[in-house]
């Protein structure tokens, strides 16, 4: 069974900092591309990143690009992101996800963790 | 960037009915189109990919069909536990990948 487990989420200051990680269970983690995708509260779905399987190959949405970095770890069986110069509309729950080919082209996501709430305000 | 328009935002329905959810994209991604399941408080579920086929344990009585810029979403007869918020996704133009706003289907 395929299991994703995020963690470090919690409240930051506006121009702060935070890593996301997801471990992955259940499947061979570098076989599949890895997103991220958030919710803010009483809102829809949005796309925030993706990673091939490899981790060669990496995209962004354009409301983060610049200011988030994603990455993942074969040895742990991690994702992580990286969010840099946090701002108030990065409010949301962060949701891992996992694709269903190793390259991110026309990915789809077919397994979700329970997400991890990022609260950005002073 | 491909936007995807759902409609209604809330359908209110009652236990055994059928339901009937669209989706629309302001062009063309082909059957590159997802609907997702979500229920409060949980993250979502995949229901449908290649816009009708059924992911792994999802019961027959959900069922979807179009391509190219209209999709749907039907439930047969719904049961307690449909009711939720359906999401659809296009996969087919990205970045980036695009969520309708979604679909509240409530009793």
């Amino acid at each position: 069974e395929v299991q994703l487990l995020e963690s470090g989420g919690g409240l930051v200051q506006p121009g702060g900092s935070l890593r996301l990680s997801c471990e992955g269970s259940g499947f061979a983690f570098r076989t599949y591309a890895m997103a991220w995708v958030r919710q803010a509260p009483g809102e829809g779905l949005e796309w925030v990143s993706v990673i091939s399987g490899s981790g060669t190959t990496t995209d962004y949405a354009d409301s983060v690009k610049g200011r988030f970095t994603v990455s993942r770890d074969h040895s742990k069986n991690t994702l992580f992101l990286q969010m840099n110069s946090l701002r108030a509309e990065d409010t949301a729950v962060y949701y891992c996800a996992k694709g269903v080919r190793p390259v991110i082209a026309q990915n789809l996501f077919d397994s979700w963790g329970q997400g991890t709430l990022v609260t950005v305000s002073s | 960037e491909i936007v995807m328009t759902q409609s209604p935002a809330t359908l209110s329905v009652s236990p055994g009915e059928r339901a009937t959810l669209s989706c629309r994209a302001s062009q063309s991604v082909g059957s590159n189109l997802a609907w997702y399941q979500q229920k409060p408080g949980q993250a979502p579920r995949l229901l449908m990919y290649g816009a009708s086929t059924r992911a792994t344990g999802i019961p027959a009585r959900f069922s979807g069909s179009g391509s190219g810029t209209e999709f749907t979403l039907t439930i047969s007869s719904l049961q307690s536990e449909d009711f939720a918020v359906y999401y659809c996704q296009q996969y087919n133009n990205w970045p980036p990948w695009t969520f309708g706003q979604g679909t509240k289907v409530e009793f």
